[in-house]
């Protein structure tokens, strides 16, 4: 499947700082990426869908403008959480999908642990 | 909506033991049903999948058989090893073309003990 990397892997700010975490895919043009957002002991809750070269689809109750996605080329995109607070301390999963038809298969990144102080 | 419900954990097993990881899923139309795996410290990674009734999945002794009429999608493997503790995630899509997005359960711990 197809490589995936975040950076950083872990990062710690203080309140009212942005951050800025980006996604990578290594070996594959993707077309389409999810951002993610896994709280302690619960599921993966999808925050938004991003494509290359247009604005990023966000889920219901998902605040655009505290959490821009950036998708700028086709192996890049970037989650920026701006002017971050303690409830927004989560693990912040990315994924790419190819776009082709009747492919549904998604490949993950590692994940970002944001600890906000 | 749709949605994803699997049993809760942790589950504790000895080595070589038998392993289920019950998932039922409710969606509207015909969804892809999906096992991912997280290992600690890593990402998540695609285990298994069937895209229609009656499918059957596998991967790595892992099997799950796709069940329309009981909308479930159970994980099992015959013996399972030290090396498969790590976090199983059920999931589908109804997702065609370019949208694929998943919907999860809330996943399930496995920890083998040697």
């Amino acid at each position: 499947g197809a490589v995936v990397s975040q950076h950083p892997s872990r990062v710690i700010c203080k309140s009212g700082t942005s951050v800025k975490i980006e996604c990578r895919s290594l070996d594959f043009q993707a077309t389409t990426m999810f951002w993610y957002r896994q709280f302690p002991k619960k599921s993966l809750m999808l925050m938004a869908t991003s494509n290359e070269g247009s604005k990023a689809t966000y889920e219901q109750g998902v605040e655009k403008d505290k959490f821009l996605i950036n998708h700028a080329s086709l192996t890049l995109s970037t989650l920026t959480v701006t002017s971050a607070h303690p409830e927004d301390s989560s693990f912040y999963i990315c994924s790419i999908h190819s776009g082709l038809a009747g492919a549904y298969e998604q490949y993950f990144g590692p994940g970002t642990r944001l600890t906000v102080t | 909506g749709d949605s994803v419900t699997q049993m809760e954990g942790p589950v504790t097993l000895s080595e070589e033991a038998f392993l289920t990881i019950n998932c039922t899923y409710t969606a509207t139309g015909y969804p892809s049903l999906f096992w991912y795996v997280q290992y600690p410290g890593e990402g998540l990674q695609l285990l298994l999948k069937a895209t229609k009734a009656d499918d059957k999945g596998s991967n790595k002794g892992f099997e799950a058989t796709y069940r329309k009429e009981t909308t479930s999608f159970h994980l099992e493997k015959g013996s399972v090893q030290v090396s498969d503790s790590a976090v199983y995630f059920c999931a589908l899509t109804t997702g065609r073309g370019s949208q694929g997005n998943l919907i999860f359960g809330k996943g399930t711990k496995l920890s083998v003990k040697p």
